[in-house]
């Protein structure tokens, strides 16, 4: 099966902890891309992150880090000292094969709803 | 300068209406989407056109139907609204990499807060 899951459902840290949020994907294409998208409180959804499957390089942006491992199909995120502003609804996504068409479909895991606690 | 902007951001209505969303990008994009976000924050796509072409249609009742007029629109219409109808829509759109528009950053609307009473 193609999916995308991440298992932390909610996460609750207290400001300037590290926190790492987990996505696993499944997917049957051999080239393939990731994404990242945060949603703050007031609702919008914000890319953070794109990642091609050959490359398996950790990526660094600020406070920001993904690792992309595709041995074990995963492409995590950390956050290093956390603020409140990180508090927000992560996503992990994965275009997954359409069926027959040369589109994929974006495909979201469940979200991780990170809590930053002053 | 509002990249993707749909209106209305709020729609409250009862069982049974009809009720339609629209969306506008200005990115100069030719795939657009339609996702939908449940209450516990699931998002799915519904609907995906490009140049005006349905390319995705996901499980969705037939009371849902989009439109595109043209490359920078794309509409949701929903007929005989029913309660689970009610969650936040969001409108979104992207250029095509590597022959794909799926494996580029997707820009999102502000979404659209439908409410079926």
């Amino acid at each position: 099966a193609q999916k995308v899951t991440q298992a932390q459902t909610e996460i609750s840290v207290v400001e300037k902890e590290d926190v790492t949020l987990d996505c696993v994907y499944e997917t049957r294409d051999t080239t393939y891309y990731l994404f990242w998208y945060k949603q703050p409180p007031s609702g919008e959804l914000v890319f953070l992150i794109r990642r091609n499957s050959f490359d398996e390089q950790n990526e660094i942006s600020g406070r920001y880090s993904w690792n992309f491992q595709k041995s074990t199909s995963s492409f995590n995120f950390t956050i290093t000292a956390s603020q409140v502003v990180d508090s927000a609804v992560y996503f992990c996504a994965l275009p997954l094969n359409a069926g027959g068409t040369s589109y994929g479909k974006l495909t979201f895991g469940q979200g991780t709803i990170l809590t930053v606690h002053p | 300068d509002t990249a993707v902007s749909q209106t209305p951001k709020y729609l409250v209505t009862q069982m049974g209406n009809d009720k339609s969303i629209k969306c506008e990008q200005n990115l100069g994009h030719d795939t657009m989407y339609w996702y939908k976000q449940d209450s516990k924050k699931f998002l799915k796509i519904m609907f995906s056109y490009n140049n005006k072409e349905l390319i995705i249609n996901e499980t969705v009742p037939n009371r849902f139907s989009p439109k595109s007029p043209d490359k920078a629109h794309l509409n949701l219409h929903i007929n005989s609204l029913e309660l689970g109808d009610s969650a936040v829509y969001f409108c979104a759109s992207s250029r095509r990499f590597r022959g794909r528009p799926d494996y580029n950053e997707q820009f999102f609307g502000p979404g659209t807060r439908l409410t079926v009473l």
